[in-house]
């Protein structure tokens, strides 16, 4: 059984400021997916890595998959009251996705 | 783009009815849908994976009698909880995958057995 471990689990920080969410296993994944979740609704794609190494940008968000395809991290900058939800990886493997436990992200205004 | 209409949304239902659950890929084809468990602050769990046609494959640990799946077509999977009970209430979510589509997610179903 593939395993994420994804963290902090809980983050809550000003506004304005700069966090990492990280989502490490020691599987190799096919590809590995970043989505935001708002209560009640599922998760929407933010961001899918395939390449080791390979970095993304989404406005303020920057996600990099590690070179050996086993891990990611999540950068926000400048954190905003928006950014508030729920963060979760999930790596994709033979079997399909595999979700980390999530990050619950509050940003206070 | 791929889009997944999950219905209904909320449902509360009385101890020992069943209720069902759609899943529907409203403008591609869905070779394999999968259902999710979701209880609050938590992560999906995953409960089975659905290839149309097929039975499904269940998660270690979830009642396949409990938890019926039907995937009859290529565009809907449902999934029926029977004779539900208080401990059934949570979140349920479907994701339905397609070729270069990747995951594509519904948007819920709140399950509660009063």
């Amino acid at each position: 059984t593939q395993l994420l471990e994804q963290s902090p689990q809980f983050l809550s920080i000003q506004e304005g400021e700069n966090l990492t969410v990280y989502c490490n296993s020691s599987s190799v994944f096919s590809s590995l997916q970043w989505y935001r979740q708002e209560p009640g609704e599922g998760p929407v794609l933010l961001v899918t890595v395939v390449t080791g190494g390979e970095v993304k940008k989404l406005k303020r968000l920057t996600f990099q998959f590690g070179d050996a395809r086993k891990d990611s991290s999540l950068h926000i900058t400048a954190a905003q009251p928006g950014d508030t939800g729920l963060y979760l990886c999930a790596g994709e493997g033979a079997d399909g996705l595999t979700f980390g436990k999530g990050t619950h992200l509050i940003i206070q205004p | 783009g791929a889009v997944v209409s999950q219905h209904p949304s909320r449902v509360i239902c009385k101890s020992g009815t069943s209720v069902k659950i759609e899943c529907r890929s409203l403008d591609f084809q869905a070779t394999t849908m999968f259902w999710y468990r979701q209880f609050p602050k938590k992560s999906l769990m995953l409960m089975a994976t659905s290839n149309e046609g097929s039975k499904a494959t269940y998660e270690q640990g979830v009642e396949k009698d409990k938890f019926l799946i039907n995937h009859a077509s290529l565009t809907l999977s449902t999934l029926t909880v029977t004779s539900a009970h208080p401990e059934d209430s949570s979140f349920y979510i479907c994701s339905a995958s397609f070729q270069n589509y990747g995951y594509t997610f519904g948007s819920g179903t709140r399950l509660t057995v009063v």
